[in-house]
């Protein structure tokens, strides 16, 4: 089976530029997660998908990123635009349910911001 | 903080001996779940411990998880090398998604 698979691996930007992430899950799974891992931290949840719909995004810095899931398979995280305080690991993740289930992540990108 | 917290923040033992650490968590929980992270690595799932459960095994891993206290312990027994990573637990509840700070091991061989 194959797993979460996200690019760029790396990504090197000046601030104020854009920048786009994407995700392509496990097949068959509904759940989605984009997480923001900063440096010694634990994953941060930024966004919620359950097919193509939003559970929760509560913790999206709406002003400067966006995500979407269109046909409720693959995605993308956009931040526009990218500050320095975004330098930091985005890790996808997959799941077959909402809730209760393992989730199954990707290698991330790491995202550097000068 | 909604987090919670993890204890130690890190820890360093010798190869063979057991790793204890422990996560906290403030609210109700649905599950809560253990994973590991090697460095500049994606988070691997452990093992999952339902809110009706209070033990859990699988391999050198033994999960407990007192909801009266609201915590949860990951013992790692006869540690090895190769089991230096992070390690941190998630909460699910209610809608949220919530990831400790992580524990930071490391195994000296």
């Amino acid at each position: 089976e194959a797993g979460v698979a996200q690019s760029p691996r790396y990504k090197i930007i000046e601030k104020r530029q854009s920048v786009a992430f994407w995700c392509n899950p496990i097949s068959g799974h509904a759940t989605l997660y984009w997480y923001q891992q900063i440096l010694g931290q634990g994953p941060k949840l930024l966004i919620q998908f359950q097919n193509n719909g939003v559970v929760d995004d509560s913790q999206l810095p709406k002003d400067r990123f966006s995500a979407e899931r269109l046909k409720g398979v693959d995605s993308t995280l956009k931040i526009q635009p990218a500050k320095l305080e975004d330098s930091a690991v985005y890790l996808c993740a997959s799941s077959l349910e909402v809730h209760t289930d393992t989730q199954y992540f990707g290698p991330g990108t790491r995202l550097t911001v000068l | 903080s909604q987090q919670g917290e993890e204890d130690p923040q890190a820890l360093s033992i010798q190869e063979g001996e057991n790793a204890t650490m422990n996560c906290s968590y403030k609210t109700s929980i649905n599950n809560l779940q253990w994973y590991r992270q090697n460095s500049g690595r994606g988070l691997v799932h452990l093992i999952l411990i339902r809110s009706n459960e209070r033990e859990k095994h699988s391999g050198r891993l033994r999960v407990t998880l007192d909801t009266s206290k609201k915590s949860s312990s990951l013992l790692i027994t006869a540690s090895r090398a190769a089991d230096t990573a992070s390690y941190f637990c998630e909460r699910t509840s209610y809608d949220k998604v919530i990831f400790g700070p992580g524990t930071s091991l490391s195994v000296i061989p």
